[in-house]
């Protein structure tokens, strides 16, 4: 298997554009996880799925924010508009079963510039 | 609350030396699995360790080792013989078997290996 395939890669965009990131999940994983990777906050959970279904979207910043997953291969998460302070490092993950303890496979991550 | 704690934001050695990174969690749950992530300049993330709470036997994988004590809830990586490849900021992990499959990061250790 490829791995976690995310895209693009980068991406920079203007304020107020809609942005869409893009996640592909090894196959065979029930779970996906989008997370946002800034200097000040670390890591975050924004968003989580399990089958497909969205499980605890807690971490979802604001109504800006939105992600599907329409099948077991692929996801989105949407930014509309998108702000300055949305730029971050966003990273897809899955992983068969992480109640189990398995761990989280990471995409490479698509570094997001809003100017 | 849950929660994990690397208190050292960023540690510095020489090649060759050995270094030790830290990791508190707190929890009350008794089944949990803890984790150790690499992030190497490039970006990605990279599992290196999985623990889960009933298994406190450490663990040596060539230059790495793993201290996990449950007395004091910490989960220490130790690298020996540090080389510059070993450059890269580490992550511990968290993910309580009653949370829903939900991984708590830490804020990561940044660490420099100089020649």
């Amino acid at each position: 298997d490829a791995g976690v395939i995310q895209s693009p890669r980068h991406e920079v965009t203007e304020m107020g554009q809609e942005v869409t990131l893009r996640c592909k999940p090894i196959s065979g994983h029930d779970y996906l996880f989008w997370y946002r990777q800034t200097m000040m906050r670390g890591l975050e959970l924004l968003i989580y799925f399990n089958n497909n279904v969205p499980i605890d979207d807690s971490g979802m910043p604001e109504d800006r924010f939105s992600a599907k997953m329409p099948n077991a291969s692929f996801s989105t998460l949407k930014i509309q508009p998108s702000e300055p302070r949305d730029s971050a490092v966003y990273f897809c993950a899955s992983s068969p079963q992480p109640g189990r303890g398995t761990e989280a496979f990471f995409g490479q991550g698509t570094r997001l510039t809003v100017v | 609350a849950q929660k994990v704690t690397q208190a050292q934001t960023e540690i510095s050695v020489v090649e060759k030396e050995d270094v030790t990174l830290d990791c508190v969690y707190e929890t009350r749950d008794t089944t949990y699995y803890l984790f150790w992530y690499k992030q190497p300049p490039s970006g990605e993330l990279v599992f290196l360790i999985r623990r889960n709470s009933f298994d406190e036997q450490n663990e040596i994988s060539g230059r790495y080792s793993w201290n996990f004590q449950k007395s004091t809830s910490s989960f220490n990586f130790t690298i020996t013989a540090s080389q510059v490849v070993d450059s890269a900021v580490y992550f511990c992990a968290l993910i309580l078997y009653s949370s829903a499959s939900k991984i708590i990061f830490g804020s990561g250790t940044r660490l420099s290996i100089r020649p």
